[in-house]
């Protein structure tokens, strides 16, 4: 594909409510990375797939939440029991190969709003 | 003190001008060094990456970078309105993950 693709583009849910946000990343590439975004802030990061494996989910920032990507290709983020703090742009982004020189590509982003 | 350090702005800077922008960060270990430009509403959008020190040149745009500062900057020469937007510095500390800043937002005023 073109680029990373996010869906939904915008999500409501009612507080207690669980959703799930998917990330298509460039074709061919290694590397999945998942960030939030506060109004105002700049991304911060949640976790980091190589291929099917999840090597790094420090920042995730509490058991509610969780991600998968069973197939090394789209990945899932899921939010459990939804809270008003959980409301912010959630963005993908994938690079060629796990490394640190590898420039990272955004998608879209998934503008989540908790009532 | 945060890893990553940006002056919050708004930088305001005429059409034509030469806009500078400036991020520290904490880690000597950082590996790489990318700027993003996002604009409101919108996703990050990467415009320049530096690994050495020195200078690196890419159009309008100059990416320095310090490491023995632990300084990296962005210049914008013959700054355009279009270049309005909120610039982010990431760092690469070497665990993948990108350390961002804050961002700093750029006016440039016709």
């Amino acid at each position: 594909g073109a680029g990373v693709s996010q869906s939904p583009r915008y999500k409501v849910a009612k507080r207690g409510q669980d959703v799930a946000l998917r990330c298509d990343p460039i074709s061919g590439h290694v590397s999945l990375f998942w960030y939030q975004q506060a109004l105002g802030q700049g991304p911060e990061f949640l976790t980091y797939f190589q291929n099917e494996a999840q090597l790094d989910k420090s920042g995730l920032p509490s058991d509610r939440f969780f991600a998968e990507r069973p197939e090394g290709s789209v990945s899932t983020l899921k939010i459990q029991r939804t809270q008003q703090e959980d409301s912010a742009v959630y963005l993908c982004a994938s690079s060629l190969v796990g490394s640190s020189y590898n420039e990272q590509f955004f998608g879209p982003g998934t503008r989540l709003t908790v009532l | 003190q945060k890893e990553v350090e940006q002056n919050s702005g708004p930088l305001s800077v005429p059409e034509g001008a030469i806009a500078s922008l400036n991020c520290t960060y904490s880690d000597r270990g950082s590996q790489s060094f990318f700027w993003y430009r996002q604009y409101s509403g919108k996703s990050p959008e990467l415009i320049m990456f530096i690994y050495s020190n020195g200078d690196k040149e890419d159009g309008r745009f100059t990416a320095q970078l310090n490491k023995a500062s632990q300084y990296v900057s962005l210049l914008i020469r013959d700054s355009q309105p279009s270049d309005s937007a909120t610039y982010l510095c990431a760092v690469n500390t070497g665990f993948q993950k990108l350390v961002f800043g804050t961002g700093t937002r750029l006016l440039v005023s016709p």
